[in-house]
């Protein structure tokens, strides 16, 4: 099984429709990312989380909001979908003792 | 201005020959440095990761570090089509800083 999971892995949806996309992970890892992905401007961090109670805004954060219900789990919303959103979006953890993260398969996500 | 640079290609070798990826960081407090490859469509992978200044070298890979120039690079070695990805380049200044990616370079090797 996958140690980092994205749901859906590819979602439509139009302009003004509330999305969630949710991540998932089985690493036991504490720090978890929301990162979006443009041609031409590479993986941009939208939300990172370092526990449960600890969540901090990343440099893209304005049109997302996120949730970490556990510590396996986080998730971000987009309240009301704009086109400019359309992207691949990533979920990332990390290990406390390293720097490595290690990435879900992505969300591919449209706004029509 | 982002804090890791790198071109993002595409960068072309032949089969067989070396492939050499570089990247420039302004954040002269980054510690850690990381190559991860990505192919079309797919999350990011860790490849190599480099804390030191000078060469690791890890199979075919060796990364390179100079934190005077604030440079950092990947060479591929016998380069196979299979190494086609978009290789990016990502600093850490540590503790509860977070990681910083470049765009990707997008490599090509031609058969």
């Amino acid at each position: 099984d996958a140690d980092v999971t994205q749901t859906p892995r590819n979602r439509i949806t139009k302009t003004g429709k509330r999305i969630m996309l949710e991540c998932s992970q089985t690493k036991g890892h504490d720090r978890m990312y929301w990162y979006r992905q443009d041609p031409g401007l590479g993986l941009r961090l939208i939300y990172y989380s370092f526990d449960v109670k600890d969540i901090n805004k990343g440099e893209i954060s304005d049109g997302y909001s996120v949730s970490r219900q556990a510590q396996a789990k986080f998730s971000l919303s987009l309240e009301s979908a704009i086109p400019n959103q359309t992207a691949l979006y990533f979920c990332a953890t990390q290990p406390p003792s390293t720097d490595t993260q290690y990435f879900g398969p992505g969300t591919r996500l449209t706004v029509l | 201005q982002k804090e890791v640079e790198q071109n993002s290609g595409p960068l072309s070798v032949p089969e067989g020959a070396i492939a050499s990826l570089n990247c420039t960081y302004s954040d002269r407090g980054s510690q850690s440095f990381f190559w991860y490859r990505q192919y079309s469509g797919k999350s990011p992978e860790l490849i190599m990761s480099i804390y030191s200044n000078g060469d690791k070298e890890d199979g075919r890979f060796t990364a390179q570090l100079n934190k005077a120039s604030q440079y950092v690079s990947l060479l591929i070695r016998d380069s196979q089509p299979s190494d086609s990805a978009t290789y990016l380049c990502a600093g850490h200044s540590g503790g509860y800083q977070k990681v910083t990616f470049g765009i990707g370079t997008k490599l090509q090797v031609i058969p």
